[in-house]
């Protein structure tokens, strides 16, 4: 069974500018959470979603933002970047909201 | 707030020495998981513990679940180079929903 897929791996955008990182879930899955990695911070929940509703949201600004597909596709997208967006943004996917999650490789994103 | 506080936050051993990494809160869990994550990938689930006083073991892993729920270690025997990585441990929010994570503990093994 193929594991979470994340894309693009690598992003290099500027201040001010807008991004969209795609999630694709294992198959059957249909919860499917991003979070935010940094040296600093570590690893922190922006939301989760399931059945394309948005179940949860961790404590980031309205920037942030994200949908999820009738076939559970996840996007997030955050808007005006701003320096301190640089991190790397990992989904993670479960069969129900709460059980097991499976991490994708993440997203490497740069902000200049 | 839940938190989760990791110790040590680095640690750097030799090849067949032994280590125990902990993960505490004042906060009480239903659930805490460990998680292993090498560079340029995401964290992979090592083991879920969910009783209190709770322990598991994985080959030369062991994982135990404070009495109170509040703590875990992570025990490793004979570390190997392969061991190398940032060891993470989660817990459920008091919602049950999002996971919180430690800052993690860097272990590197030389051989």
């Amino acid at each position: 069974k193929a594991g979470v897929t994340q894309t693009p791996r690598y992003l290099i955008k500027t201040r001010g500018q807008q991004v969209t990182l795609s999630c694709s879930p294992i198959s059957g899955h249909r919860s499917v959470s991003w979070y935010q990695q940094t040296p600093g911070q570590g690893l922190q929940f922006l939301f989760e979603y399931f059945s394309e509703t948005q179940r949860n949201k961790g404590n980031f600004p309205g920037r942030f933002s994200g949908r999820q597909f009738s076939n559970s596709r996840s996007e997030m997208n955050v808007s005006t970047l701003e320096l301190g967006d640089s991190a790397l943004y990992l989904c993670a996917s479960s069969l129900f909201t709460s059980y097991e999650q499976y991490f994708g490789p993440g997203t490497r994103l740069t902000v200049t | 707030t839940q938190l989760l506080e990791q110790s040590p936050q680095f640690l750097s051993i030799q090849e067949g020495e032994n280590l125990t990494v902990y993960c505490n809160s004042s906060s009480v869990f239903s659930s805490l998981q460990w998680y292993r994550q090498e560079p340029g990938e995401g964290p992979v689930l090592l083991v879920t513990v969910v009783t209190g006083g709770e322990v598991k073991k994985l080959k030369r892993l062991t994982f135990q679940f404070g009495d109170a729920r509040k703590d875990s270690s992570l025990h490793i025997t004979a570390a190997q180079p392969g061991d190398t990585g940032l060891y993470l441990c989660a817990g459920r929010d008091q919602a049950g929903t999002a996971l919180i994570f430690g800052k993690g503990t860097t272990l590197s093994v030389s051989s």
